[in-house]
């Protein structure tokens, strides 16, 4: 396996259904995150990890719980979500620096959709 | 607020027809602009960060270039392969992309 994979890539579930996503990433790199993108909205930053620590949480409802063992993987568990959570769900990774920017690689995305 | 505005939402060319997608900024600090092409079903996959004004990056038929409240995204005779959704985002803060909505991208034989 190369660059950022993620299983399932798609995803049919019940509200009251508990499910997992999983993300590996196979580049060495620091930091992993979770991002949603929907239809005609901009990508939307979830959840940032950097050195297997939370760093942000950009106001995501609770029913949405990451998790980043170690470096290579980051799980999101998702329970009780709503039909607007049926998105597009994406992870990248990067290599944390401390100049001015760094580049991001996305996995393929899970393809969610709540019934 | 941080905000990043790509303009036209869709472009339809013809194979050989140059153009320009357009991404504006208005942010708290810039510290890197990243542009990315979507395929349908597909993650994003990374094209050029640019740094600074003045800054330019060539990649085949891309090149993309940057100012202090923009960046454009040149397409020198593109091919029906380029069909895609372009993607611009800026670098604001700690480890922190800001996406635009992004381009949608057609190029007819």
């Amino acid at each position: 396996e190369t660059g950022v994979t993620q299983t399932p890539r798609h995803l049919v579930m019940g509200m009251t259904n508990k499910k997992s996503l999983k993300c590996e990433q196979h580049l060495g790199h620091n930091a992993m995150y979770w991002y949603k993108q929907s239809a005609k909205k901009p990508l939307e930053l979830m959840f940032v990890y950097s050195l297997e620590e939370r760093v942000e949480n950009n106001s995501v409802p609770s029913r949405f719980s990451p998790e980043c063992p170690n470096s290579s993987h980051l799980f999101l568990h998702l329970h009780t979500l709503q039909p607007e959570d049926s998105a597009l769900y994406l992870c990248a990774s990067s290599q944390e620096v401390t100049r001015t920017g760094y580049e991001q690689y996305f996995g393929p995305g899970t393809r969610l959709t709540v019934t | 607020e941080d905000q990043v505005t790509q303009s036209p939402e869709a472009l339809r060319l013809q194979e050989g027809e140059s153009s320009s997608l357009n991404c504006s900024y208005t942010v708290s600090g810039l510290r890197g602009l990243f542009w990315y092409r979507q395929d349908p079903g597909k993650g994003p996959e990374f094209l050029f960060t640019l740094y600074s004004a003045g800054e330019e990056k060539e990649k085949e038929r891309l090149k993309a270039t940057l100012t202090k409240k923009e960046s454009f995204l040149h397409i020198t005779a593109p091919k029906p392969e380029d069909s895609a959704t372009y993607l611009c985002a800026v670098l604001t803060g700690f480890q922190k992309l800001v996406f635009g909505t992004g381009t949608r991208l057609l190029v007819s034989p």
